[in-house]
């Protein structure tokens, strides 16, 4: 069973929509969840981090965390063609280390 | 300055080669990581350096060797590679050393070819 679970996609949502990005993983004891947007051919860049159950809004990004059912996702409002690049989840498993998903395709037609 | 320089940006190397790739930071950040990053893959950690000291090596093979001369630096010394050792290098620092936070920022990683 893979750590951190994602969808490959590619996700494609139109201008102007909200996209929704998800992840599950399988340590209950994680306490730390991350999205990182990564770009082609660029490093992954800190979007999002989260630590307790609900919702976490950040200006056109919402994280949401459900620690029992062991679920997090991460909400795009009002899309936008510069958000299209791959999107992944991490998620501290254990002592200074933090695991990622694969990582979503997202592709924002314009 | 939140930022994390890596140097250099693109390295190709024979697999004689010996070759280094540097990573710094002045965030003030205790903990320091490298990354492994194949095409269409997540980063894969290699090894995390805690104030200064080793304290994960994801069993990473000997011809990779980690050091770290100061709180601010941190090196990967590359010797005998083997072709499949080709990806993207990420090196990453967070603020913190322990939880509740992990928030890693990355540098713009070397992309390294071994021919």
């Amino acid at each position: 069973q893979k750590e951190v679970e994602q969808n490959s996609g590619p996700l494609s949502v139109p201008e102007g929509a909200i996209a929704s990005l998800n992840c599950t993983y399988s340590d209950r004891g994680s306490q730390s969840f991350f999205w990182y947007r990564q770009y082609s051919g660029k490093s992954p860049e800190l979007i999002m981090s989260i630590y307790s159950n609900g919702d976490k809004e950040d200006g056109r990004f919402t994280a949401q965390l459900n620690k029992a059912s062991q679920y997090v996702s991460l909400l795009i409002r009002d899309s936008q063609p510069s958000d299209s690049a791959t999107y992944l989840c991490a998620v501290q498993g254990g002592y200074q280390k933090v695991t990622f998903g694969i990582g979503t395709k997202l592709q924002v037609i314009p | 300055d939140t930022e994390v320089t890596q140097t250099p940006k693109h390295l190709v190397m024979g697999m004689t080669n010996k070759k280094s790739l540097k990573c710094e930071q002045h965030m003030g950040h205790r903990a320091m990581y490298w990354y492994k990053q194949k095409a269409k893959k997540p980063p894969e950690l290699m090894f995390v350096y805690s104030y200064e000291k080793l304290s994960i090596n994801e069993s990473v093979p000997s011809r990779f060797s980690p050091e770290c001369p100061n709180s601010s630096l941190l090196n990967l010394h590359l010797h005998a590679l083997q072709p499949e050792d080709s990806a993207l290098y990420l090196c990453a620092s967070s603020p913190r050393d322990g939880a509740p936070s992990y928030e890693q920022y990355f540098g713009p990683g070397t992309r390294l070819t071994v021919t």
